[in-house]
């Protein structure tokens, strides 16, 4: 059984440009979460996907949005970056809701 | 809303020294608690959780929390660490419901846990 993986695991982009960070859930997991964790913070919310129908959102602009597939998979799409969205972007499976989440290694952005 | 905080950023401690981090948490409701530890470079791996029963819960690695309702805390303790314990600790709660929205985990600032030879 593989885990949460999450591609790419670095990535540089220039303010202005647009993003994809993609997650693949753990095997038989319908529900996927993604956090930003700036340095030297804890993670943050920013929505949850629920067979594929956002289920909830954390305090993040529009230009944050994201998308689950039929096979659950999941990705985040980032518009306009901006210096302050330099972060490490979580994804966290969980078999349905109100169950555990199991994290992957994370989607390390810089923007400069 | 719910909020969690930890209130030490950094503990430095000796190795096979015992160890407590402090997380205190504000909800209105129940919720769900839980510790993860972040190795450098690395996501999230969940160390122990309270959902109910047994207010002392054991987890992976040696790790002990105790939830005391009528404090709002959950603290984490190892009685003897290691060097290979040096890592990130984060302490986070979630609603104890399935409404829409509730299922997020709020994580404390975490604890950067230092152990010295």
């Amino acid at each position: 059984e593989t885990g949460v993986t999450q591609s790419p695991t670095h990535l540089i982009k220039t303010r202005g440009q647009q993003v994809t960070l993609r997650c693949s859930s753990q095997s038989g997991h319908n529900t996927v979460s993604w956090y930003q964790q700036a340095l030297g913070q804890g993670p943050q919310f920013i929505f949850q996907y629920y067979r594929e129908e956002e289920n909830g959102r954390g305090n993040f602009p529009p230009r944050f949005s994201g998308l689950q597939f039929p096979n659950y998979s999941s990705e985040l799409n980032v518009n306009a970056l901006e210096l302050d969205d330099s972060a490490l972007y979580l994804c966290a499976s969980s078999l349905t809701l109100n169950t555990e989440a199991f994290f992957g290694q994370g989607t390390r952005l810089t923007v400069v | 809303a719910q909020s969690v905080t930890q209130l030490d950023s950094q503990v430095p401690v000796f190795e096979e020294a015992p160890v407590e981090l402090r997380c205190n948490y504000s909800s209105s409701v129940s919720v769900y608690l839980f510790w993860y530890v972040q190795y450098p470079n690395q996501g999230l791996q969940l160390l122990l959780k309270y959902l109910s029963g047994s207010t002392l819960v054991k987890g992976i690695n040696g790790f002990e929390a105790e939830f005391n309702k009528s404090q709002t805390s959950f603290h984490l303790r190892k009685p003897s660490v290691h060097i290979s314990d040096t890592a990130e600790y984060f302490c986070a709660v979630k609603l104890n419901s399935i409404i829409q929205g509730a299922q997020k985990l709020v994580f404390g600032q975490g604890t950067r846990l230092t152990i010295n030879p």
